[in-house]
């Protein structure tokens, strides 16, 4: 039943290691989001597809890249991942298209820890 | 899209209606107001969203005022699980989300 699914739920990596997170969705939407979520903050927006089209938010760092390789997944990569990057990543699809359908339906997350 | 001003806390005793309000006076006209909540360590969930008329599901009520300057999202029966934060945001044509701080909405038995 779950609709949007992240893999994994935990994630531990060391400083400076590569570390990739993946999202997939059952809803077939168009749009899918990769938010981060640092302790007692908000979910802050990184970046989001419309279909193939990526769109990145103007302050996400370069160190963050995402990819989607089809309708249902989408890949956040932290190519160097720092202190700084432990957080909770969300992500989230919407159907796009008509306005008023801007619901956004988010997974459970993956709680990145960097040693 | 407009920003949105909400209490940082509230409390509400089981059993209650719980309301919470949100303030949003520079909303333009096509901007729509949706609700969001997040319980610890969950992804935020859906509730409720509204152009100008009042709204309700099976979750809650959104109430919108005539100038949609401000609305308030009520939950007629508060209980123990919906303790969690709520997001009040404004969407306009991007469809993004920009999460304010939100309320913490502690629900107390």
């Amino acid at each position: 039943d779950a609709m949007v699914i992240q893999n994994p739920r935990y994630q531990v990596t060391q400083f400076g290691k590569p570390v990739t997170l993946s999202c997939s969705q059952t809803l077939n939407h168009n749009v899918m989001y990769w938010y981060q979520q640092k302790s007692s903050q908000a979910p802050k927006l990184l970046f989001h597809y419309y279909d193939k089209d990526f769109n990145n938010e103007a302050d996400t760092p370069d160190n963050f890249q995402s990819r989607r390789p089809n309708t249902s997944f989408c890949f956040l990569d932290i190519r160097s991942p720092g202190l700084g990057d432990a957080a909770m990543y969300l992500c989230a699809t919407r159907i796009g298209g008509t306005r008023g359908t801007d619901t956004q339906y988010f997974g459970p997350g993956t709680r990145l820890t960097v040693l | 899209d407009a920003k949105t001003t909400q209490p940082t806390s509230m409390d509400c005793a089981e059993g209650r209606a719980a309301n919470l309000p949100c303030n949003h006076s520079t909303i333009s006209g096509n901007e729509y107001v949706y609700w969001y909540r997040q319980i610890h360590s969950q992804g935020p969930q859906y509730i409720i969203h509204g152009l100008k008329n009042n709204e309700t599901n099976e979750m809650a009520s959104l109430i919108i005022t005539e100038d949609r300057k401000s609305s308030t999202l009520i939950l007629p029966h508060a209980t123990l699980r919906d303790t969690a934060v709520y997001y009040c945001i404004v969407t306009g044509n991007t469809g993004k989300l920009i999460f304010g701080q939100g309320t913490t909405l502690q629900v107390k038995p």
